[in-house]
């Protein structure tokens, strides 16, 4: 199955900035999915991300507050624009790989202050 | 609406002990998730199931298409098992419906 390299694995922000989670697969993979996790919560599914169209966002996710960039088979960016405490959760990518199920990345842990 | 819930909440057991997380589903699914999670927030796959009974060492995953139920076992529990176990439904579009997990602590 693939390996997900994620980055960073935390960081702490002030209130009004924009952060940058990258996401980079040792293999070619088709979908890629962004979670968000709150705190004591279950994850919950922000966008799908395909390469070569636009993410596909759920219910309560935003593209201006939560742009995602798939600009190959391997590559993904999630972008937490104008951060409030509410941020502050893990965020998480994942791909599906068919048989071999879903891989996730190890996750950032982000704090806004 | 997609449901998953899963039971117990909490464990705590001792080391050496048998134990079972239990998941039911709302809906009919292609197939379910059991996910492991540590502190650190990373998540690691331990089954993905749509039928029948899974082993890998310790562990086993059981689904009861019919009843939407699986279970997960582990046997002869160690501390390191100590983590939380989330089972999550693969619906349409590959999308994942996750349950709020079990937070396991396996005392020595």
């Amino acid at each position: 199955s693939a390996v997900i390299s994620q980055k960073p694995s935390r960081d702490i922000c002030q209130r009004g900035t924009s952060l940058t989670i990258q996401c980079q697969v040792d293999s070619q993979v088709t979908m890629m999915f962004w979670y968000r996790q709150q705190p004591g919560q279950s994850l919950t599914l922000i966008a799908t991300a395909n390469q070569g169209s636009e993410a596909t966002y759920e219910s309560g996710f935003v593209i201006d507050k939560f742009p995602i960039s798939r600009p190959n088979l391997t590559f993904s960016t999630l972008t937490v624009s104008n951060m409030s405490p509410e941020d502050s959760s893990i965020y998480l990518c994942s791909v599906e790989q068919g048989s071999y199920g879903y891989t996730f990345g190890s996750g950032t842990r982000l704090t806004v202050v | 609406k997609n449901e998953v819930e899963q039971s117990p909440q909490n464990l705590t057991a001792q080391e050496g002990e048998f134990i079972t997380i239990n998941c039911s589903y709302s809906v009919g699914i292609s197939a379910l998730h059991w996910l492991q999670q540590h502190p650190g927030g990373g998540i690691v796959s331990l089954f993905m199931l749509s039928s029948g009974k899974k082993k890998h060492g310790r562990l086993i995953a059981t689904i009861n298409i019919q009843e939407k139920h699986s279970s997960l076992h582990i046997t002869a529990s160690h501390p390191r098992d100590s983590a939380v176990y989330i089972c999550a439904e693969i619906g349409s579009n590959y999308k994942l419906t996750f349950g709020k997990g079990t937070l396991l602590t396996v005392n020595p």
